[in-house]
């Protein structure tokens, strides 16, 4: 069965930074493409970023880049997202993605999320 | 103007079929792209139903009901989600996705009641 499970979410202050993490089980991890996708408060989804599953290709989107990076560690079956310079308006469950077996990024598994509020 | 726009709230019947439309902007051809749609009911994660981009490409999503099958309509230029033998349990917010302009984009939801 594939588990993901995010974490390090928490109050931030403006400006502040993050790191969440997603531990992965159930599935061979270091073969799959994996994304991040926040939803903020009442709203709709919106993706964040992804990366290939040997690190070489990494998307972001328009509202995050320059200011979060992804990452993963095959070794330890584990996805991150380092968030700096964070925002009001970064204020979101995160969640851990996985994509599909086909080969395609789209997200098919997702974790049960983290919240991120940033806030004085 | 939004590149996936959705209706913001349909309502339908037990027992009658839904059809949720995803609607690509202006320019953007329906016709190329893989469609993809999901269902989020409150407090849980999104779950993958199916992407569709025609007949001949096409998937359902692992356990997900032959009572969710996609389409499109061409001349709206629109994905479409049907959505038959409507059950109370399929009322949730239901979001379409494209991959567009190497970014994962996400239409702004429909929030379905079943009633």
């Amino acid at each position: 069965e594939v588990q993901l499970v995010e974490s390090g979410g928490g109050l931030v202050q403006p400006g502040g930074s993050l790191r969440l993490s997603c531990e992965a089980s159930g599935f061979t991890f270091n073969t799959y493409i994996m994304n991040w996708v926040r939803q903020a408060p009442g709203k709709g989804l919106e993706w964040v970023s992804y990366i290939s599953s040997s690190s070489s290709t990494i998307f972001y989107a328009d509202s995050v880049k320059g200011r979060f990076t992804i990452s993963r560690d095959n070794a330890k079956n584990s996805l991150y997202l380092q968030m700096n310079s964070l925002r009001a308006e970064d204020t979101a469950v995160y969640y851990c993605a996985r994509a599909q077996s086909d080969g395609s990024s789209s997200p098919e598994y997702w974790g049960q999320g983290t919240l991120v509020t940033v806030s004085s | 103007q939004a590149v996936l726009t959705q209706p913001s709230s349909l309502s339908a019947s037990p027992g009658a079929s839904a059809s949720l439309t995803c609607t690509l902007r202006s320019g953007i051809n329906v016709g190329t792209y893989r469609i993809y749609w999901y269902q989020q009911k409150p407090g849980s994660p999104p779950q993958y139903l199916l992407r569709y981009k025609s007949d001949s490409d096409k998937q359902q999503g692992s356990g997900v009901p032959s009572r969710f099958s996609g389409s499109k309509d061409a001349s709206a230029n629109a994905g479409i989600l049907l959505i038959s033998g409507l059950l109370s349990e399929d009322e949730a917010d239901y979001y379409c996705m494209i991959w567009h302009i190497s970014a994962w984009v996400f239409g702004g939801g429909t929030k379905l009641t079943v009633l």
